[in-house]
């Protein structure tokens, strides 16, 4: 299971763009890099998934290098809802794997 | 409204007691995950189930134990309650097993043991 790596918090103001980055140095070939977003109190929301170079969807994009050894979730002109914990993990896409969480990365949105 | 039901949303139970959450999964969905998160020790993967039989287990202490029915909705029960069991606990479903991309959570069962 590869470990994941990622600052404890962040701070960003409203219609800035924030990267996270994560760390997976010893990330095997067959696993897939996921990135999830909780708020307080409620259940991990599933935001992007990806395998290498870059995947774009109408929350958030996740760089990829080719050596898939860091991964980055970019988040274009946050807002204030999006003060949350964003967790990145690694998992392979079969049958026998699940959902391991570290600590995250908490994301604070100021006006 | 994700699609995946917890109930109770509170529980409030004294040491000692034996509860049993609840956890309907997304229409469709065969995989139930469940997991427990504290302030000290994160999101903590408990035990998954695939289509009624348990499929994988993470730290799920043997007070713990759960079913998954042939309906597809899951229990998870909590015995000899201790004060370090309060927490909140998710329940997750997936169409498969193992896709990251599957999961939906639902909003959870927060348990407050006195």
């Amino acid at each position: 299971l590869a470990k994941t790596t990622q600052p404890i918090s962040m701070d960003s103001y409203e219609g800035q763009e924030v990267n996270i980055t994560c760390s997976h140095n010893n990330i095997a070939t067959n696993d897939y890099i996921t990135w999830y977003q909780q708020f307080p109190s409620q259940g991990p929301r599933f935001i992007i998934q990806g395998y290498k170079t870059k995947v774009t969807n109408e929350v958030a994009s996740l760089f990829i290098p080719a050596d898939r050894k860091s991964s980055t979730l970019s988040l274009p002109r946050v807002s204030l809802s999006d003060t949350a914990v964003y967790y990145c993990l690694v998992m392979m896409n079969s049958g026998y794997s699940t959902l391991t969480f570290g600590k995250g990365t908490m994301l604070l949105v100021s006006p | 409204d994700s699609g995946v039901t917890q109930t109770p949303k509170h529980l409030i139970t004294a040491t000692g007691q034996r509860v049993t959450l609840r956890c309907s999964p997304r229409s469709g969905d065969l995989s139930v995950y469940w997991y427990q998160q504290s302030l000290d020790q994160g999101l903590q993967f408990l035990i998954q189930y695939y289509n009624g039989e348990e499929r994988a287990k993470g730290n799920i202490l043997e007070r713990f134990s759960a079913q998954q029915f042939p309906d597809l909705h899951s229990e998870l029960n909590l015995s000899s309650l201790e004060l370090g069991d309060s927490a909140l606990y998710f329940c997750a479903s997936s169409p498969h097993s193992g896709t990251g991309e599957g999961y939906t959570f639902g909003s959870g069962t927060r348990l407050t043991v006195v």
